[in-house]
């Protein structure tokens, strides 16, 4: 089973400033199964990025995805309000989806 | 727009089975992709549970296969969980899903399903 490993474990940012949250795994990812999503208090996960770095339908391009191999970045240019919330990723290999814990990206 | 809803008992009891269901809505199950179900212990992080294919092939997460089963009602668009033996580790926010084999498009709000005597 393939563990994935998000950090920092909470992020605090102001407005306007550079997100950048990492997911690295205990081995090697096809870049096309590495996905990200948002999570906000009481509501669903949403699709960010698939594919490493395909943002999803309706995504802002202030996000934006990269990595591969083992190590894996998240990048928000440019915080908005409504982007403070949970993110994790999630990779498929071996007949099997793993999540990372999360990063809790807070208002500063 | 699909829309998943998941419902069932928000309280079982140890050694019983938990029982959720996923009613889908804008898309027709029989229509293609994956529907699946993932959990979310108390302080810990996403763990997937199983999935079934449209076709009605189920693949489970080998920790919890032995005391899984997920089936699909296509009359009624919907498809369900049933995990047995069920401990107070089993004690989670369970999300219904629809994906494909690689990632996962839309989600249900999720429903928390405590196991407690």
């Amino acid at each position: 089973e393939i563990v994935l490993t998000q950090s920092p474990g909470t992020l605090s940012l102001s407005p306007g400033e550079r997100a950048t949250l990492s997911c690295r795994a205990s081995q090697s990812v096809s870049s096309s199964y590495l996905a990200w999503y948002q999570q906000k208090p009481g509501q669903a996960p949403r699709l960010l990025i698939y594919d490493a770095s395909s943002r999803a339908t309706g995504i802002p391009d202030r996000f934006s995805g990269s990595g591969s191999g083992t190590d894996f970045t998240l990048t928000i240019s440019r915080l908005e309000p409504e982007d403070f919330a949970v993110y994790f990723c999630q990779q498929y290999g071996d007949s099997m989806y793993t999540f990372g814990q999360g990063t809790n990206l807070e208002i500063k | 727009q699909v829309q998943l809803q998941e419902s069932g008992p928000g309280l079982v009891k140890p050694s019983e089975t938990l029982s959720l269901t996923c009613a889908v809505s804008g898309y027709s199950i029989s229509s293609g992709y994956y529907w699946g179900w993932i959990r979310r212990p108390p302080g810990k992080g996403l763990e997937w549970i199983g999935s079934i294919h449209h076709s009605g092939n189920t693949f489970y997460n080998p920790s919890l296969k032995s005391r899984v089963t997920i089936s699909v009602d296509t009359p009624k668009n919907q498809f369900s969980l049933k995990l047995s033996s069920v401990t107070a580790a089993d004690t989670a926010v369970y999300y219904c899903a629809r994906h494909s084999q690689t990632y996962y498009y839309t989600w249900g709000q999720g429903t928390l399903v405590t196991v407690s005597s």
